[in-house]
């Protein structure tokens, strides 16, 4: 079954419009998720790694004042596109792995592999 | 740079079996990994490689050679499903997951 559950799954929305993207790991808890769009026939571009309870590590060429990104609890993150205008449209996808823990500290297991959600396609008019 | 190669398109029939190559060139490796994506959907993982070797797991197996930045996946009695773009990933010195473009795979009947 799923591990990552991400919603809404489809937004249409007026150019101006800001958008807010869940990613929640289901049945984990995750310290580090990440954030990709791909636009249609290509691969997928990382644009930030959200850390819970600190600050997004964002890619180069990504607008961390556009893109805003809160991981306020080990098990959600959460991606706002503000004032989305046409170009924004495209597909993001959140990712998160297993951790480890030990000793009742919880870290991210960085061999495990990364767990999709299912994507949110986001279109703006 | 950090570079990761792999066809754009192949194409095969129902029932053969398909091996789609991957090459790499990273700042270090951590491991490679093997996604498949349907159209319209998120990648789901099917293989992950960190040692030289074939690894076998039902109809796909994932092959890696470090020595030669090299892995391939390959996928036996091909069904019709199996229509997807199958990405390859490698994780580098830094553990950042570095993709390829991935390569479209269509199955005829």
């Amino acid at each position: 079954g799923a591990v990552v559950s991400q919603h809404p799954s489809w937004v249409i929305c007026k150019s101006g419009t800001s958008v807010k993207i869940e990613c929640r790991s289901l049945d984990f808890q995750a310290t580090t998720m990440f954030w990709y769009r791909q636009f249609p026939k290509q691969s997928l571009m990382l644009m930030a790694t959200s850390n819970e309870g600190s600050k997004a590590t964002y890619e180069q060429g990504v607008e961390k004042d556009k893109f805003l990104i809160n991981h306020a609890s080990l098990t959600l993150s959460t991606l706002t596109v503000t004032s989305a205008h046409p170009e924004d449209s495209s597909f993001y996808i959140c990712s998160a792995r297993w951790p480890w823990e030990t000793g009742g500290i919880l870290g991210e297991d960085v061999n495990q592999p990364q767990h999709f959600g299912d994507g949110t396609r986001l279109s703006i008019l | 740079g950090q570079n990761i190669d792999q066809p754009t398109e192949m194409t095969a029939t129902e029932g053969a079996i398909v091996q789609i190559n991957c090459t790499y060139q990273t700042s270090g490796f951590n491991g490679l990994f093997w996604y498949q994506q349907h159209a319209g959907e998120a990648p789901t993982f099917l293989s992950y490689n960190v040692l030289d070797g074939l690894e076998e797991k039902g109809r796909f197996s994932s092959f890696l050679s470090r020595s030669k930045g090299y892995s391939y996946l390959l996928l036996k009695e091909l069904q019709m499903k199996d229509s997807a773009s199958y990405l390859c990933a490698v994780l580098d010195s830094n553990y950042q997951l570095i993709w390829g473009a991935g390569t479209k795979l269509i199955i005829k009947p």
